[in-house]
């Protein structure tokens, strides 16, 4: 089973700042037949069902904001949210689709400062 | 729009059994998606559990495998996931969510959950 991994488990920023979170994971998610990374990150706020923010480690999904931003390939990977807005406080998680049980992060917490 | 709806959550005792259902509507049909369960204990995080594929193969996380089954009715464009065989690790939100099709990747149409709750 491939074990990820985020941090911080919480951080705080200001509003109009940068957010990052880090996740990674147990072995790479690249596959080199497609090129690809086969991450994603979720977004959860309270009450609500996540929802999904980036595929294949950096690409951003339908309507999601450009503040929204993943890097990273192999193991180590990074949302970034910029210009941080107050609708931003949720959930945070990655998932591997690389390989089934397809595990997520522990989840990171953001909150405003 | 394509639409995820889950039921059959309730209050079951140790060592009993539920059947949970995951409706879809919308422009899309079961049979050509992988359909994904995913719970989340209260207050925790996001726990992979099972997929059925297109294919109509299925694969579980560790700590149901052998007592959930899912399975699919493609004419009534609907999932289950029957639980059996539960402890108090079982209770929480179970969420059935859609792979993403064509060149995307990831859970993206979710259900709102139902709610499991195991207690004597």
């Amino acid at each position: 089973e491939i074990v990820m991994t985020q941090s911080p488990d919480s951080l705080a920023v200001s509003l109009g700042e940068r957010a990052t979170i880090t996740c990674t994971s147990s072995q790479s998610l690249f596959w080199s037949s497609n090129n690809k990374d086969y991450l994603a990150w979720y977004q959860q706020k309270p009450g609500h069902p996540p929802k999904l923010l980036i595929y294949w480690a950096s690409a951003r999904q339908s309507g999601v904001p450009a503040r929204f931003s993943g890097s990273g390939s192999g193991t180590d990977f990074t949302l970034t949210i910029s210009n941080l807005q107050a609708e931003d406080v949720a959930v945070y998680y990655c998932q591997q689709h690389y390989d089934s049980p397809y595990t997520f992060g522990q989840g990171t917490r953001l909150e405003i400062k | 729009d394509v639409q995820l709806e889950e039921s059959g959550g309730d209050l079951v005792q140790p060592g009993g059994s539920l059947r949970l259902s995951c409706a879809a509507s919308g422009l899309f049909s079961i049979h050509n998606t992988d359909m994904t369960w995913v719970r989340q204990a209260p207050g925790k995080g996001l726990e992979w559990v099972s997929v059925i594929r297109s294919s109509g193969i299925a694969e579980y996380a560790d700590s149901v495998k052998g007592r959930f089954v899912i399975s699919r009715d493609i004419l009534k464009n609907t999932i289950y996931l029957q639980v059996n065989s539960v402890g108090p690790e079982d209770t929480g939100i179970y969420f059935c969510a859609r792979e993403a099709t064509g060149d995307t990747r990831g859970l993206d149409v979710w259900g709102q959950g139902t709610t499991v709750t195991v207690s004597s």
